[in-house]
């Protein structure tokens, strides 16, 4: 399967703990994303990369959440000082650059984080 | 600013159609529509473009009314499988720079039975 992959599926942490997320986008897609669905809600956008380049940041965003995508291919998402609402589950997706301003986005399973 | 979506949930029996609605306050560069199972990512069945460029799943269609902003999805003779949570992700206008998010409403509920 060459879909999006992420892992761990499943974290649960103390408040005020650190966690770090891994995405593994689309193996020819240089565009990845990261967004946070918490339960009766759409996907919210946090962050976007095209390679490397981290191009936006949702103003959402605190200071306590960072990705990196050092060499333009998998992705990690750290979250710092972990508190109760930032439980949700984290999915990442991934496109591909084409001439075409957007294009679809494909869907990783998701971690589910549950802060206690 | 999130699309509003409508209805917020539907009941269908198998074989019967539904329209699931998305309008947004903003001018639309293009909207993308998912389905989501309980417990799963996002699936994803099509994107409309400003300018009438479409490219999705072939059994559902979809419109996208640019002067309103607004896009509308089309299950025809629904089945068990389409039951799930229906999204659509908007992006406004594309500067150029690149702003590639998608801001999703909050869904519409589809439950599909025998």
């Amino acid at each position: 399967d060459t879909g999006v992959s992420q892992d761990p599926r499943h974290k649960i942490t103390k408040r005020g703990q650190n966690v770090t997320f891994r995405c593994d986008p689309i193996s020819e897609h240089n565009r990845l994303y990261w967004y946070r669905q918490t339960l009766g809600q759409g996907p919210e956008f946090l962050t976007y990369f095209q390679n490397e380049a981290q191009l936006e940041k949702s103003r959402l965003l605190s200071d306590r959440f960072s990705a990196e995508r050092p060499k333009g291919s998998f992705s990690t998402l750290e979250i710092q000082r972990t508190e109760q609402g930032d439980s949700a589950m984290y999915l990442c997706a991934s496109s591909q650059r084409t001439r075409r301003a957007y294009n679809e986005q494909f869907f990783g399973p998701g971690t589910r984080l549950t802060v206690l | 600013q999130q699309p509003v979506q409508s209805p917020q949930a539907v009941i269908l029996r198998e074989g019967e159609d539904a329209v699931i609605n998305c309008s947004s306050s903003k001018a639309l560069y293009s909207v993308h529509w998912y389905r989501q199972k309980h417990g799963e990512a996002p699936v994803f069945l099509m994107i409309l473009l400003k300018g009438g460029e479409q490219k999705g799943h072939e059994k559902i269609s979809a419109s996208f009314n640019e002067k309103k902003q607004q896009s509308s999805l089309y299950l025809t003779a629904s089945q068990l499988s389409y039951s799930g949570t229906y999204f659509c992700g908007t992006a406004t206008a594309y500067s150029g720079a690149g702003s590639y998010q998608l801001t999703f409403g909050k869904g519409t509920k589809l439950s599909v039975i025998p």
